[in-house]
């Protein structure tokens, strides 16, 4: 069974960039069977799925925030990570990193519990 | 980008009674791909139900799930107290991934 873990900081400033990191356990980041997600979660705009990452590298980015975010696959551990650059107030949220398959269309089937990230000078 | 709306916003009923959830969908959803999550609070969302009307691993047969094309159910036949939460619809067939405002099942 799947279980992942978010890890970053809870407090970043406005105009610079999120960083948070999603520990896979269970199973391992290089498989082909999953796409691995960010989500978030704030009282104004509800649940929003940020994007994907493929084992391979692959990504697909929300429209919405496309030209702000990066994700990528670790090379020496089983973790991936998201950037979100130029923050603002908008981007708190509470962030779930959360796992996909890759047979057909999928929905999440894994989350890590969340973290808090709250974007204030 | 498939615009869910869900109803009602807020659905009070008593342990033991059917609740009863709406999700329509701007478009139709690609085959089906239609799930709904369970969320309490400080918890992450929990999947129910994929594919419009198939149960996830564990979850109590007393969920439902039915709807094709723009409209969606999700049926909770007899309220149990673990059961008021929060309930989400997702659509995951085209991308955005897009999710529904949700509905509150509380407590009468």
């Amino acid at each position: 069974q799947l279980q992942l873990q978010e890890s970053g900081p809870g407090l970043v400033k406005p105009s610079e960039t999120l960083s948070l990191t999603c520990t896979v356990s269970g199973g391992s980041i290089r498989s082909s069977s999953y796409y691995w997600d960010w989500v978030r979660q704030s009282p104004g705009k509800g649940l929003e799925w940020i994007g994907s990452v493929y084992y391979s590298g692959s990504t697909w980015y929300n429209p919405s925030l496309k030209s702000r975010v990066s994700m990528s696959v670790g090379t020496s551990k089983n973790q991936f990570s998201l950037k979100v650059t130029s923050v603002t107030a908008a981007d708190t949220a509470v962030y779930y990193c959360a796992g996909r398959l890759t047979v057909g269309y999928s929905p999440h089937y894994y989350w890590g519990q969340g973290t808090l990230v709250t974007v204030s000078s | 980008e498939i615009v869910l709306r869900q109803s009602p916003g807020t659905l009070s009923l008593s342990p033991g009674e059917r609740a009863t959830l709406s999700c329509r969908a701007s478009q139709s959803v690609t085959s089906s791909s239609l799930a709904w999550y369970q969320q309490k609070p400080g918890q992450a969302p929990r999947l129910l139900i994929y594919g419009a009307s198939s149960r996830a691993t564990g979850i109590p047969d007393r969920f439902s799930g039915s709807g094709s094309g723009t409209d969606f159910t999700l049926t909770i036949t007899r309220l149990e107290p673990e059961d008021f939460a929060v309930y989400y619809c997702q659509q995951y067939g085209s991308s955005p991934l897009t999710f529904g405002g949700g509905t509150k099942v509380e407590i009468k």
